[in-house]
């Protein structure tokens, strides 16, 4: 099973709310990731987890915050985002205990984001 | 920083003819791994290619990475309307797992 879940789907948020954007996987994964993905665009990547520990933030700004409960799951807190954050969010995650050189990732369905 | 092209951006082919995209990195990477995304979908994993020089084929796809594991290829067969999409190619840099992606190749086959 690769199966990476993401929920939910679509979500569209004023500038003054606070969501938040889930993913889980269940193949025992121990490194995780965040990424954004305009239209049109390559994934750009925002964060990464390596064992339930935040490894590397590619300077996102702080109004996207992370977070890693356990080895399973992921989440991705929103705060005063402004319209241009809108994009597709995609989460992936990769075995991360063998070394990078022979890691592979797997993608999660994505949030498909609007902010108003 | 770190940068990955592709090219072409863009290809239109007819249906039965083949297609090449080219993935080149400004760094080496510690292994080479390709993508394809359907349009309004999410990047699906196609292949990992890892030691240098390394040849893969899956059906109608050849994949190489090239010797100093900075560039790398996807090479389709006789292209088919279910090859629609775009191809990415995305590699850790050297020792981390800070993947970067390609810029993208969009494939459009003409019926």
């Amino acid at each position: 099973d690769t199966e990476v879940t993401q929920t939910p789907k679509h979500l569209v948020m004023g500038m003054t709310n606070k969501k938040s954007l889930k993913c889980e996987q269940h193949m025992g994964h121990r490194a995780m990731y965040w990424y954004k993905q305009k239209a049109k665009k390559p994934p750009e990547l925002m964060f990464v987890y390596s064992y339930e520990k935040l490894s590397i933030n590619e300077s996102v700004p702080s109004r996207f915050s992370p977070e890693c409960p356990n080895s399973s799951l992921l989440n991705l807190h929103l705060h005063a985002l402004q319209p241009e954050d809108s994009a597709l969010y995609l989460c992936a995650s990769s075995q991360g205990d063998g070394g990078p050189s022979t890691d592979t990732q797997y993608f999660g369905p994505g949030t498909r984001l609007t902010v108003l | 920083g770190q940068q990955v092209m592709q090219i072409p951006q863009y290809q239109h082919v007819q249906e039965g003819e083949d297609f090449t995209t080219y993935c080149n990195s400004s760094t080496t990477l510690s292994n080479i791994q390709w993508y394809k995304q359907r349009p309004g979908g999410h990047p699906v994993f196609l292949i990992q290619l890892v030691k240098s020089g390394e040849v893969k084929k899956q059906k109608r796809l050849t994949f190489q990475f090239g010797e100093a594991k900075k560039n790398s290829s996807l090479h389709i067969t006789a292209t088919q309307t279910t090859d629609v999409g775009t191809y990415f190619c995305a590699g850790p840099r050297l020792g981390t797992y800070k993947y970067i992606f390609g810029t993208g190749t969009r494939l459009k086959v003409l019926a």
